[in-house]
Order: C-alpha cells, then structure tokens, then sequence
C-alpha cells in the first residue's frame, strides 16, 4: 500500500516554461515533505523541503506547495532550465524515516 | 571533495555468496544510512544509525546486517546473498536525526549496483 504517489512516471517540457510536479500521500500526519533530486548514476540531492505548519516555500526557481486539506504536495520549477532534466522524488517524514514516492522524470526540452 | 563515498561501485554476487558494502562520510555527521532502490520504486530504509554506536532497523531490514564502525563509516552486510537483493543500494549521511535533518536533507553516496545471480 503506497503512502506516497506520484502518479506521472515522466513529464516533458518546454525550455523557459513551468514545470509542475505533484504528489499525493495518504498518511495525515506526515510533518515534514521534502523534493529530491536525481541524475543517472549519481545519488539523489536534496532539493527543498516545506514543513506542515506552511502551505508554500521558495528558493530561487522552486517554489513547493503544500496543501493538506487534500495530501497535496506539487513542485513549480520556473523558468525550467535544461540542467533541470533529472528524476524528481518527493518524500515525507514518517518517525524520522523517509517514505519516498516512486520518482518523476522530467524532460526540459530546447 | 567533500562528501559520502560508497564501494564498490558495482558488483555481481551468486546467490549465497556473502559481501559487505562500505560506507564513508568526510562531513562530520552523526547521523547514517542505508537505503536500497528497485525499478520504478522510490527508496527504501534498510537501517539507519542516529549516531555513533547505535543502529535501528529500516522499513525492510531482513537479509542485512550493520556496523557503525565510528563516526565516518557505515557499513552494509549480506550474508548469504538472494536474487531478491537484486537492487541500486545507497549510503547516505545527516547533521542529526529528525527536524535537523529534514531542514537540510541528507547527502547521499553514488550508489552500489548490485546484481545476485
């Protein structure tokens, strides 16, 4: 039984658009979220991270919404860039254990 | 450069062969981890050790063993080797466990590729 869903295996888009990557839970007393990074062959890399006492959290192009009324996390990377083509987990707290999601893979297009 | 450096990089097992996975970290954390990731899985905990002389078992620690040899490193035992063990194992390291944590993530090693034949 998945606690974390991101139900799109792969996204593609435009150079200089937004993308969106989003990520559903089931499990209401996650405290913490958290977006990863991964290129082939290499480990993950922490993105940003938001905790639940808030509902957005920015750094530079990622912005992460959190919306809790409906186990919603998303991610908007703006402008997307092409070094943004990568696997893209989201991850929750559970009792200082991270529950990952199965991955996106995003492809920025030129 | 600074960071968590696993070994080997990739290695293939028969089944019931033994090995152990190494670990180093060069940042000063207390905290380390093994996970493993399978196709179209995310990843998944199989031990951690909040510091230096404990460990505590993941979501899926059957078939594995550890030792926190000191503060730097962490390693991973199979003892007796199964196709199922089949996976990409990652070593990853904290400031500490909890909040900390999860304000600055972890960093994590390259990986191990594993194949049990």
């Amino acid at each position: 039984d998945q606690q974390v869903k991101q139900n799109s295996p792969s996204l593609s888009v435009q150079e200089g658009r937004i993308s969106i990557l989003n990520c559903d839970y089931t499990n209401s007393m996650f405290d913490y979220f958290l977006w990863y990074k991964k290129y082939p062959a290499e480990g993950p890399t922490f993105l940003i991270s938001i905790s639940s006492i808030k509902d957005k959290n920015e750094d530079g192009r990622f912005t992460v919404f959190l919306n809790k009324s409906a186990k919603h996390l998303s991610l908007h990377i703006v402008p997307s860039q092409p070094g943004d083509s990568a696997v893209y987990f989201c991850c929750m707290d559970s009792n200082y254990q991270l529950i990952w999601g199965a991955g996106t893979k995003l492809i920025i297009k030129p | 450069n600074a960071g968590v450096t696993q070994t080997p990089k990739f290695q293939v097992l028969k089944t019931g062969q033994s090995m152990t996975l190494q670990c180093a970290q060069d940042m000063n954390h207390n905290s380390m981890y093994w996970y493993r990731q399978d196709p179209g899985m995310g990843l998944r905990l199989i031990y951690y050790s909040a510091s230096e002389g404990t460990t505590d078992k993941g979501e899926v620690p059957n078939g594995y063993n550890v030792s926190r040899l000191n503060k730097r490193e962490f390693s991973l035992r199979l003892e007796s080797a199964a196709p199922s063990q089949t996976s990409v194992y990652f070593c990853a390291s904290s400031e500490g466990i909890g909040q900390g944590a999860l304000n600055y993530g972890y960093t994590f090693g390259s990986g191990t590729r594993l194949t049990v034949v």
